[in-house]
Parts: structure tokens; sequence; C-alpha cells
């Protein structure tokens, strides 16, 4: 599977924008690319994914780049209630496998 | 979205003995599930893959006769530790899902083997 990069760690200011980066550069044509979040001692959650073009939900936005090598989850507002690990993915097409790297961890200061 | 849920949420056994693992998809019937074990401050690993009534497929390096998976209907699967030792203390996560494009976690198991 094809490699993400993320940095360690961020932080955010309460109700402020949220811009969390992933490099992959290596990804394929049929590589989807998936944001999942992980709240303290508590199970994954999904946040969203995408193939080539923007997308949105009621929980962020997922920017992908034109040469999709790199892609930004947005959280457009942050909270308290969002502070945990993200994890970008990348799946090839028919892979439901999930293969988690070590992920962004967001602080959220009040 | 759907809900996936695990039983117990934490277990405390003496080593050597087995502990089984319960995860439910509780509204959708799930065409795969899959194991992680996740160590403290670590990321998620991936144990193995189950089918429903086929055998699970497990990640290279697993034991596969230490770690038993069952998965005998579309929305129940088991992992059993089998003679269980304290290295295998670890929170265990169960996920499912019907199509490619999302997978549902179960809130954890917390194993602490004394």
């Amino acid at each position: 599977d094809a490699k993400t990069t993320q940095p360690n760690s961020m932080e955010s200011n309460e109700e402020e924008p949220v811009h969390l980066p992933c490099n992959h550069s290596t990804i394929s044509g049929t590589d989807y690319i998936h944001w999942y979040r992980q709240l303290p001692s508590q199970g994954p959650e999904y946040v969203i994914h995408g193939l080539t073009s923007n997308v949105n939900n009621r929980m962020a936005s997922l920017a992908i780049a034109e040469d999709r090598k790199s892609s930004t989850l947005i959280l457009h507002r942050a909270t308290l209630r969002d502070a945990a690990v993200y994890y970008c993915i990348l799946t090839g097409f028919g892979n439901e496998k999930l293969t988690f790297g070590t992920g962004t961890r967001l602080t959220i200061i009040p | 979205g759907a809900v996936v849920s695990q039983h117990p949420s934490r277990v405390i056994c003496k080593s050597g003995t087995s502990v089984k693992i319960e995860c439910r998809s509780l509204d959708f019937q799930a065409t795969t599930m899959f194991w992680y074990r996740q160590f403290p401050k670590k990321s998620l690993m991936l144990m193995a893959t189950s089918n429903e009534g086929s055998k699970a497929t497990y990640e290279q390096g697993v034991e596969k006769d230490k770690f038993l998976i069952n998965h005998a209907s579309l929305t129940l699967s088991t992992l059993t530790v089998t003679s269980a030792h304290p290295e295998d203390s670890s929170f265990y996560i169960c996920s499912a899902t019907s199509s490619y494009n999302e997978q549902f976690f179960g809130p954890g198991t917390r194993l602490t083997v004394l």
C-alpha cells in the first residue's frame, strides 16, 4: 500500500479552522484517501474519504491536490471534542484493509 | 452512522487463561470484520481479516493458534486470546464494513493479563 506522511502533532485554538495535511506522493490512480480519527480510549471513527474531487460532509472537508500527491483535512470550526489523533490512510481499489500510520495528534486550546 | 459493539469493554485475567471478545454489528450486516490491537501511545495494528463463514486471514507475525477468530454470522465475530500472558495485554479493537468506503469501529476492549 502507498504510504502517507503526516505531522506528529498540531495545535489549534478553539472555534478556529484547522488544516491537517497529509502527503502521499506514491499514491496510485485508484487509491482512495480516507481520514479517520481516534479520541482517547475509543475506537477510531470515520471522518471522510475521497478519490479526486474535494469532498464535504457534516464533520469536515477534504481538499485533494490536483496531482493527488497530498490532501488536507479541514475542520471548519474546531471544538474541544475534536481533540484526537487523525489518521490519513490510502486504500487500493477493492481493498478494504486500513493500514494505520502514526497520525497527527491534534490539540485544541480553549 | 452504523454501530459496532464490543463485549466486554474491559477484562482482567490470570496468565494462562483464555479470553473471548465479541464484536457485533448492531444495525447492518458486515461482510467483513477486522481485528486490531493497539499498545499504549502506539497506532493500531491490523491482526486479521474475517469474512463470514470462512477462515480468517492473519497478518504476518500474528499467531493464528493464539488469536482464534470465529465469524459465525454477518453480525458477529469473536476473538479468543488463548493462554494469555502479560505481553498480550493491549487494547483490542474490531471494525466492520459492508462496503469499501467506510469501516465502523467498536469501542475497544482493554485486556490486562496478570
